[in-house]
C-alpha cells in the first residue's frame, strides 16, 4: 500500500510569489489533514477534510492559505502571497473514518521563503 | 485549550540503557493519544495509539502508559538501541478523526 506522498518535497520561494502544496492520501482515507511546523514550535493543525468538504479549518492562519480537495482525492494546498513567516514544514496526514484509525503522515513539505 | 508539553526536550544515553519520555496535556478530557517517531527530514511515524479507555499499549519494546485523570503519559523503549535515535512527539486527539494537539517532542540520541 502506497503511503501518504506529499510534493514537493522541498520549496524555495521569494516574499510574495504562490506555491501549491499538494498532498495525496491514502486510497480509501476519506479524512485528510494539513499541519505544519514553523521553526522552533510544535506541529500545528491548519485542516481537517471529510472527503471533499472542511470539516475543521480552524487553524488556518489567515485568507492567504487556500485548501482544497477536489472530488476527495487529493488535496492542494496554496499560500498566495507567501510572507517569510510561512517558512516551515507542511506535513499532511490521512486516516480512515473510524474511532481507532491511526494517522499517517506524509514526509512533508519544507517551504522556505525568502 | 489544549497544551501538550513533553519534558525533556532532548535525552542523551547510552545504548542498552531503557529510555523514559514524558508527556503531559492540560485537558483530561481526550479520545486518544498517540505516540510518533520522526527522523530527520522525513515524516511521522506512528508508533503507538492509546484509546482514552486504555492504560497501556504494547509494541515489541516499546510501552506508552496513559494516566488520563492526570494528564499524563509515558512512553518506554526498553534496551535502547542507536537505531532509536529519533525525535519522538506525543499527540491528543479530542474526539475520532479529529484534529491532532501535538507536544514540542524528545529529541533521543542512544549512543553506541
Amino acid at each position: 500500500e502506497a503511503g501518504v506522498t506529499q510534493f514537493p518535497s522541498h520549496s524555495v520561494i521569494e516574499k510574495g510569489q504562490t506555491v501549491t502544496l499538494r498532498c495525496d492520501p491514502i486510497s480509501g482515507h476519506d479524512n485528510l489533514y494539513w499541519y505544519r511546523r514553523v521553526m522552533g514550535k510544535e506541529i500545528k493543525f491548519l485542516l481537517h477534510f471529510v472527503k471533499e468538504s472542511k470539516q475543521d479549518e480552524s487553524g488556518m492562519p489567515n485568507n492567504r492559505f487556500l485548501a482544497e480537495r477536489t472530488g476527495g482525492t487529493y488535496s492542494t494546498l496554496k499560500v498566495q502571497p507567501a510572507e517569510l513567516e510561512d517558512s516551515g514544514v507542511y506535513f499532511c496526514a490521512s486516516s480512515q473514518v473510524g474511532d481507532r484509525a491511526l494517522y499517517t503522515f506524509g514526509s512533508g513539505t519544507r517551504l522556505t521563503v525568502v | 485549550k489544549q497544551e501538550v508539553t513533553q519534558i525533556p526536550a532532548a535525552l542523551s544515553v547510552p545504548e542498552g540503557e531503557n529510555l523514559v519520555l514524558n508527556c503531559s496535556f492540560t485537558d483530561s478530557a481526550i479520545y486518544n493519544l498517540q505516540w510518533f517517531r520522526q527522523d530527520p527530514g522525513k515524516g511521522l511515524t506512528s508508533l503507538l495509539l492509546i484509546q482514552s479507555s486504555q492504560r497501556e499499549q504494547t509494541s515489541g519494546r516499546l510501552n506508552a502508559s496513559l494516566d488520563k485523570s492526570s494528564g499524563r503519559s509515558t512512553l518506554y523503549i526498553a534496551a535502547s538501541q542507536p537505531g532509536d535515535s529519533a525525535t519522538y512527539l506525543c499527540a491528543v486527539g479530542k474526539a475520532a478523526g479529529n484534529k491532532l494537539t501535538f507536544g514540542g517532542g524528545t529529541r533521543v540520541l542512544v549512543k553506541p
